[in-house]
């Protein structure tokens, strides 16, 4: 079954705690992104790939890094999680780039207190 | 820059009603791509249509419509004979399609459409 999936699905931790959001496609999608969610905001998105080892910001960057090591792969790391931080978060995958349809995973909840 | 304004933040709505949400959008490309996804109340995002601004042609799929005017740079979306499974937060979404820009998705604030039985 084609899916991206996301672990943890939900977390609570403390501020300045170095956390990772993994993300993984079985679609051999060339493009991944990152987006967080919070109310009356819609979707933002914070970092994408184009590529293997290809990533830029997106519009919200601050606070958080990624990697593409492999194509399957885009993990969403934060180095020192604030409470501003608190967010649902999204990995979304597609063939070429975002004018593509995406596929979405099933999002991190995640809560920094 | 990009952007897309969804104006409707909530919309309450009893069965069987017609319902319209608006997306209006800007950008400085001739090339670009709309899309509207659906968000249900289990979470997950569930991508609806997309559109390029080559083809204005509406389009119909079941009780959904969209309806893509560029001279008003709107891609509006209409739900016929609403039933209470359409209720969900329903984004509209925008990406350039020239050069790298077509790598940024750009997303309204999203539309709460809540259908009563």
């Amino acid at each position: 079954e084609a899916q991206v999936t996301q672990n943890p699905r939900y977390l609570i931790t403390v501020t300045g705690k170095k956390l990772t959001v993994t993300c993984s496609q079985n679609m051999n999608h060339e493009y991944m992104s990152w987006y967080r969610q919070d109310p009356g905001l819609g979707l933002r998105q914070i970092y994408y790939s184009m590529n293997v080892e290809v990533t830029d910001k997106g519009d919200v960057p601050e606070g958080y890094k990624v990697s593409r090591k492999e194509k399957r792969n885009f993990p969403l790391i934060l180095e020192s999680p604030s409470p501003n931080q608190t967010s649902l978060y999204f990995c979304a995958s597609s063939t070429r780039g975002g004018n593509q349809p995406q596929h979405f995973g099933d999002g991190t909840r995640l809560s920094i207190l | 820059a990009q952007k897309v304004t969804q104006a409707q933040t909530e919309i309450s709505v009893v069965e069987k009603e017609d319902v319209t949400l608006d997306c209006v959008y800007e950008t400085r490309d001739t090339t670009y791509y709309l899309f509207w996804y659906k968000q249900p109340p289990s979470g997950e995002l569930v991508f609806l249509i997309r559109r390029n601004s080559f083809d204005e042609q509406n389009e119909i799929s079941g009780r959904y419509s969209w309806n893509f005017q560029k001279s008003t740079s709107s891609f509006n979306f209409t739900i016929t004979a609403s039933q209470v499974v359409d209720s969900a937060v329903y984004f509209c979404a925008l990406s350039e399609g020239s050069g790298g820009s077509n790598y940024k998705l750009t997303f309204g604030k999203g539309t709460l459409l809540t259908v009563n039985p």
